[in-house]
């Protein structure tokens, strides 16, 4: 693989249920983060992690749990959905945080009924 | 608060010169950043400014005034394929992007 990777690609969940968006990259950067993006909005930055074994709170975390045990891997968990969870997710990594540019996953759709 | 504004929608035609304007207002500023979304695709790098003055790149260039808070990006020589969005981000204090909602451009033959 090369760049960075999301699954699945679409979901319609159940509201209450408990689901985790995978994230992968391959560039050996270090610095990730999840966004989601809603019509009329800009992106909103919900969880980022600067190196593995650290993460941080973006503007719109409530709802959401991530983790970072290697560089590879920024996994992003709903505990129980909501439909205002309705979004597509993006996952996105620099190489360092600060002002490297950062490269996109292709997203994942997601419907909370 | 923070906020970034750019037009919602702009309608060009091909061969032709358009100019998409952000303006910011946030906490701090460590650079500018452009990109493009294509509709159901993830967003790609076009350009980044943290100097003011202009960076030109092939046919698409962006200029900044950091006393206007105040950026463009000029894209010439319009092509069909370069129907998609156009998203303004500013990184904060914090080296947080603050996102604009994007400036959906459409061009016509």
């Amino acid at each position: 693989i090369a760049g960075i990777t999301q699954a699945p690609t679409s979901q319609i969940l159940a509201a209450g249920r408990r689901m985790t968006l995978r994230c992968t990259q391959d560039m050996r950067h270090n610095a990730m983060y999840w966004y989601r993006q809603d019509l009329g909005l800009g992106l909103r930055l919900i969880h980022y992690s600067n190196t593995a074994g650290t993460t941080g709170k973006g503007e719109v975390p409530d709802g959401y749990s991530v983790s970072r045990a290697n560089t590879d891997d920024f996994p992003l968990t709903l505990a129980s959905a909501v439909p205002s969870q309705t979004s597509v997710y993006f996952c996105a990594s620099s190489v360092s945080v600060g002002t490297d540019t950062q490269y996109f996953g292709p997203g994942t759709r997601l419907t909370v009924l | 608060g923070q906020n970034i504004d750019q037009p919602t929608e702009m309608t060009a035609t091909e061969g032709a010169i358009v100019q998409i304007n952000c303006t910011y207002q946030t906490s701090g500023f460590n650079g500018l950043f452009w990109y493009q979304q294509h509709a159901g695709e993830a967003p790609t790098f076009l350009s980044y400014n943290v100097l003011d003055g202009l960076e030109e790149k092939g046919r698409f260039s962006s200029f900044l005034s950091r006393s206007k808070g105040y950026s463009y990006l000029l894209l010439k020589e319009l092509q069909m394929k370069d129907s998609a969005s156009y998203l303004c981000a500013v990184m904060d204090s914090n080296y947080q992007l603050i996102w604009g909602a994007g400036t959906k451009l459409i061009i016509k033959p």
